[in-house]
């Protein structure tokens, strides 16, 4: 079955490291999407992609980075963390098709603490 | 801009109670509506989708109808158990070309007791 997964599920790094969290997605879908999820905010879109070697800024792109070499991984990079970055991470992927077809899968999640 | 406002939680009910949680959105265009779900430790599932006016989307007991008029889409369910108790999340996105995101509300928790 298609799915499509995160890793690591929880991280624990130092402020000023840099850190990467992996996303892979077997459902061939050309979007893809980081969020980070913090209480009061629900949802906040970080970076997003439709395609191999398109990258798009979200709400709150600052001191995140995002590459798409192939259609199936988006890695959301954290320069140089900071506390303010301590959030849970979600993954999400869904078909180029528009409107009602922009249902989003998303990932099981990654729970970033910086410390 | 594009907008969704969910009501604020948490809700907690008693099994078999009836569920209203409440959305509306602000849109430039005809947008397509949803709402996922989110259990505890996982993440976001759809629960159903509608994508014109007066379209009713429904899904494991729970049901919510697209309305133009009030741009409201509001989620309802007869009979909750506590299986139900996750967050609630209300989207819209726009139709057309381009359009691939998702603009979500703030989310609502559900908390269901036995």
């Amino acid at each position: 079955d298609a799915e499509i997964t995160q890793s690591p599920r929880h991280k624990i790094t130092e402020t000023g490291r840099q850190v990467t969290l992996a996303c892979h997605q077997t459902w061939n879908h050309n979007n893809m999407f980081w969020y980070r999820q913090d209480l009061g905010h629900g949802l906040r879109l970080i970076h997003y992609s439709y395609g191999v070697h398109d990258t798009n800024k979200g709400e709150v792109s600052d001191g995140y980075s995002v590459s798409r070499s192939n259609t199936e991984d988006l890695p959301l990079t954290l320069e140089s963390a900071a506390s303010s970055q301590t959030s849970v991470y979600f993954c999400a992927s869904s078909e180029s098709k528009g409107g009602a077809y922009n249902e989003q899968f998303f990932g099981p999640g990654t729970r970033l603490t910086v410390l | 801009g594009n907008s969704v406002t969910q009501m604020e939680g948490p809700v907690t009910l008693s099994e078999e109670a009836f569920l209203t949680i409440n959305c509306t959105y602000t849109a430039t265009g005809y947008p397509s509506l949803f709402w996922y779900v989110q259990y505890p430790g996982e993440g976001l599932q759809l629960l159903l989708k509608a994508t014109k006016a007066d379209d009713k989307g429904s899904n494991k007991g729970f049901e919510a109808t697209y309305r133009k008029e009030t741009t409201s889409f509001h989620l309802e369910k007869g009979s909750v158990q506590v299986s139900d108790s996750a967050v609630y999340f209300c989207a819209l996105s726009l139709t057309g070309a381009g359009s691939y995101q998702l603009t979500f509300g703030k989310g609502t928790k559900l908390s269901v007791i036995p």
